[in-house]
């Protein structure tokens, strides 16, 4: 089963406007990840957000976490149509494992 | 510098038939996952490596699924006798020492598109 959930499964605004996609996790973590990945390409990672972190930036990246809510956001500011993608984020479910497990995804279309 | 390499791109092979998936790690990366992707089940872990040393391989389907890392630097997943339900893209990632995905990011080829008729 899938550790994380993104929210919404898919997101389609103008070029210019921000996007915002929610994971929410079942189990305790030790850290969460976001990756992108294009159209028949691999995954590539954005940014990791540790256990003890609540908030970090990226260029136009910002990821949040609330562990008390098990929940992840990651904010893209000013988007771009080279942004549309497909984004994940991924958890490691037990304190010590390196099974880092995936959400479904939320893809992403920025409008020109 | 060169990325996780995967190889064969694309591979088209009719049911029964065995199929190899290649992957070369990046230099100095120790740890090696395989990771299958359909619509359906989204990315599935099938098994990952330390230090060539299987460490967890619970997400292999079935006996028909193998992964061996012979070297360091280099691992191949085996579908013997494959069926059309292997039909995904099959991705293999690379980690640093002493990070894995415990801490640190893991670096994607770009995967095997392997479709059984």
């Amino acid at each position: 089963s899938q550790q994380g959930e993104e929210d919404p499964q898919a997101l389609s605004i103008q070029e210019g406007e921000n996007a915002t996609m929610n994971c929410s996790y079942k189990t305790s973590i030790n850290n969460l990840q976001w990756y992108r990945q294009n159209s028949g390409r691999g995954l590539v990672h954005l940014i990791l957000i540790r256990s003890n972190e609540r908030e970090k930036h990226s260029g136009r990246l910002r990821v949040t976490l609330d562990t008390s809510k098990k929940s992840s956001s990651l904010l893209i500011t000013a988007s771009r149509a080279a942004d549309t993608a497909s984004y994940f984020c991924a958890t490691v479910p037990d304190q010590g494992a390196q099974k880092l497990v995936f959400g479904q995804g939320t893809r992403l279309t920025i409008n020109p | 510098d060169a990325g996780v390499i995967q190889s064969p791109r694309h591979e088209v092979t009719e049911m029964g038939q065995e199929v190899t998936l290649r992957c070369k790690l990046i230099s100095g990366h120790n740890s090696l996952f395989w990771y299958r992707q359909t619509m359906m089940r989204g990315l599935e872990l099938l098994i990952y490596f330390n230090n060539n040393v299987p460490i967890d391989d619970s997400g292999m389907p079935e006996d028909r699924f193998s992964a061996k890392m012979p070297n360091a630097s280099f691992s191949t997943l085996k579908i013997q006798p494959s069926e059309p339900r292997d039909s995904a893209v099959y991705f293999c990632a690379s980690s640093l020492p002493g990070q894995g995905a415990n801490t640190g990011e893991l670096f994607f080829g770009e995967g095997s598109r392997l479709t059984v008729l």
